[in-house]
């Protein structure tokens, strides 16, 4: 089983949609957890980190569910400029950063 | 302009022809790594630093070799590339690797024929 695991997509919405992603870890002691976003060719940027309380930003929201060691992110009234590759990446057991493979979203007009 | 640099962008190469890729960056951090991105295996560590003259392996890193012998410089180097170490490759920084926190180069696209 992979530490990190993402469902790749593609996720095809339209604009406007509300779309959500998850990611499952193995570790159960993982302590921090991450959001990158990737363009098309590009460098990850961070996009956000996820607490235990859950946070947001605008039109994103990250949510932490240990019980069930997954993290979630969802994207509100989608732009087309959300279209991307979005990157959940978890601490592993020494504290090295572990990405996963990354979920494709496609926004289209 | 904080940033990390990477370079070459580009390069086609030859089997058993070594070649080294440069990282620098600006922003004093004490943190650095080497990633390759594969399509369907995501973003793999190959080989980090936390600070001058400290190196480690990260998960892949057989076939390469780095060095930090200045804060702001990490080189990652391909002593004799082979066509299975073609890939996409980004070099980051951290002030916190804790915090997640990465700052990525653009990334280096390498094929090794």
């Amino acid at each position: 089983r992979k530490e990190v695991e993402q469902d790749p997509g593609p996720f095809n919405v339209p604009e406007g949609a509300t779309v959500a992603f998850n990611c499952t870890y193995s570790n159960s002691a993982s302590q921090s957890f991450f959001w990158y976003r990737q363009d098309c060719r590009k460098e990850p940027k961070l996009l956000m980190s996820v607490y235990s309380s859950g946070n947001e930003d605008g039109r994103f929201t990250a949510q932490l569910n240990r019980a069930s060691q997954y993290i979630s992110l969802l994207i509100r009234d989608s732009k087309l400029s959300d279209s991307a590759t979005y990157l959940c990446v978890v601490n592993g057991n020494t504290g090295k950063l572990i990405f996963g493979q990354g979920t494709t979203l496609q926004v289209k007009p | 302009e904080a940033q990390v640099t990477q370079n070459p962008r580009y390069l086609i190469t030859v089997t058993g022809k070594k070649l080294t890729v440069t990282c620098s960056q600006n922003m004093n951090h004490e943190y650095m790594s080497w990633y390759r991105q594969d399509p369907g295996l995501g973003l793999r560590q190959i080989y980090y630093s936390m600070n001058v003259e400290v190196t480690d392996k990260g998960d892949v890193p057989e076939g390469y070799k780095v060095s930090r012998k200045e804060k702001r410089n990490f080189p990652l180097i391909l002593e004799s590339p082979s066509p299975n170490q073609t890939s996409l490759y980004f070099c980051a920084s951290s002030p916190r690797p804790n915090t997640g926190e990465l700052f990525f180069g653009e990334g280096s696209r390498l094929t090794v024929l």
